[in-house]
């Protein structure tokens, strides 16, 4: 069974602040996919990224990078330079390739403070 | 690019009272749909997926069912809600060509009296 575990369940900030976001996940599979959404105070879940297993390499989006490390099964997300807007709570998930079913981690809260 | 509406946005129902929220979506045909809830302060479980019209598979047992009478549309539904069924409802859409992303609608926030 694949799981997610996001051990940081809140994480304050000061604006302008890089934070940094953990996610271990577990899974049988060799084929799978990872992603990672913002859930801000509205409710939608927005989707940020989307990786799959055998592409390892960083990746940035403006103010936004991913650490995929599949020897340590960590895909890591921070936000550089964090502002107010930046605050959500944020989920990292996976999908094992032929079921397409997600499996959420518990989520990170994320205060930037002014 | 494909867009989820739900329909209601929120929604106060009295223990024993029935439920159907909907979910459609633009922008794709024969879409993965997906149904989860979201406990306050908590993370998304998975209730529903479909992969076609009258294809529904349970995740979770309860006092849910749902149905997708049409391509585009999905309805989750209860009989009798229970105090329990109160959260956060959010409807997923996933392309069966090419991406495996879920994106999902705006929800529906519940809250059973």
């Amino acid at each position: 069974a694949q799981k997610v575990t996001q051990a940081q369940t809140e994480i304050s900030v000061v604006e302008k602040e890089d934070v940094t976001l953990d996610c271990v996940y577990e899974t049988r599979d060799t084929t799978y996919y990872l992603f990672w959404y913002k859930q801000p105070p509205s409710g939608e879940l927005v989707f940020l990224i989307r990786r799959n297993s055998f592409d390892e390499q960083n990746e940035i989006s403006g103010r936004y990078s991913w650490n995929f490390q599949k020897s340590t099964s960590s895909f890591n997300f921070t936000i550089t330079a964090s502002q107010v807007v930046d605050s959500a709570v944020y989920f990292c998930a996976l999908s094992e390739a032929a079921g397409n079913k997600l499996t959420f981690g518990g989520g990170t809260r994320v205060l930037v403070k002014p | 690019s494909q867009t989820i509406h739900q329909w209601p946005a929120t929604l106060v129902q009295p223990v024993g009272s029935p439920l159907s929220l909907e979910c459609t979506v633009e922008g794709t045909s024969n879409p993965n749909l997906y149904w989860y809830r979201q406990a306050a302060g908590r993370g998304l479980q998975l209730l529903f997926y479909s992969v076609g019209i009258g294809q529904i598979s349970s995740e979770v047992p309860q006092n849910l069912s749902a149905s997708r009478p049409q391509d585009r549309q999905f309805i989750l539904s209860s009989k009798k809600l229970l105090l329990s069924d109160s959260g956060f409802y959010l409807c997923a859409s996933q392309e069966t060509s090419g991406t495996d992303t879920q994106y999902f609608g705006p929800g529906t926030r519940l809250t059973v009296l």
